[in-house]
């Protein structure tokens, strides 16, 4: 296992359009988080799920955001109706709580609304 | 907010100083870590120091925490130009997400 995969690692889109991104993390980690990350700032929790429950999601996720991890593997994370204000990296990261509480972190989608 | 925050904000040293660089945050914790990113890219685990924990060591890394006040801090010693990147510590409140500060930039000089 070669660590956490994100897909892709830039998006370019018009507003209004909807967009997907996917996250593969480390294979035998059981919790994914997804944070949003802008320039100059450090990463803001958006999401976590444990295996393929979603656990807790924060204010800042709109509801124009919508989170999956089916059967707690890859998860998927949907954008609709994008705005430019959405503009960021989007970051996905794994970790096997109980074991080591370390997050593995992918490299990123960098997303630009235009 | 459950932030950390970083300071400095910049750092510039000679390629063989050390850098240093602290992290604050509000509530208790059950670990801290700290993460480094080259820029545009994602962030690469450096070190975890849990709250039972006083110091932490790893290669040329060494972490301190301090609970009753609430700082960590992360010293690289003999510093070179690979070293240049943003530097975040992460804190864990209560086992469920990470919440970061805002990142201390460091450049290192040749």
């Amino acid at each position: 296992d070669t660590g956490v995969s994100q897909d892709p690692r830039h998006k370019i889109t018009k507003r209004g359009q909807n967009v997907t991104f996917r996250c593969d993390p480390i294979s035998e980690h059981n919790r994914l988080y997804w944070y949003r990350q802008t320039l100059g700032q450090g990463p803001e929790f958006l999401t976590y799920f444990q295996n393929e429950a979603q656990l807790e999601k924060s204010r800042l996720l709109s509801d124009r955001f919508s989170a999956e991890r089916p059967k707690g593997s890859f998860s998927t994370l949907e954008i609709q109706r994008t705005e430019q204000g959405d503009s960021a990296m989007y970051l996905c990261a794994s970790s096997f709580v109980s074991f080591e509480p370390e997050a593995f972190f992918g490299q990123g989608t960098r997303l630009t609304v235009v | 907010s459950q932030q950390g925050e970083e300071d400095p904000q910049a750092l510039s040293i000679q390629e063989g100083e050390n850098a240093t660089m602290n992290c604050s945050y509000k509530t208790s914790i059950n670990n801290l870590q700290w993460y480094r990113q080259n820029s545009g890219r994602g962030l690469v685990h450096l070190i975890l120091i849990r709250s039972n924990e006083r110091e932490k060591h790893s290669g040329r890394l060494r972490v301190t925490l301090d609970t009753s006040k609430k700082s960590s801090s992360l010293l690289i010693t003999a510093s070179r130009a690979a070293d240049t990147a943003s530097y975040f510590c992460a804190t864990e409140p209560t086992g469920n997400q990470f919440y970061f500060g805002t990142g201390t930039s460091l450049t290192v000089i040749p």
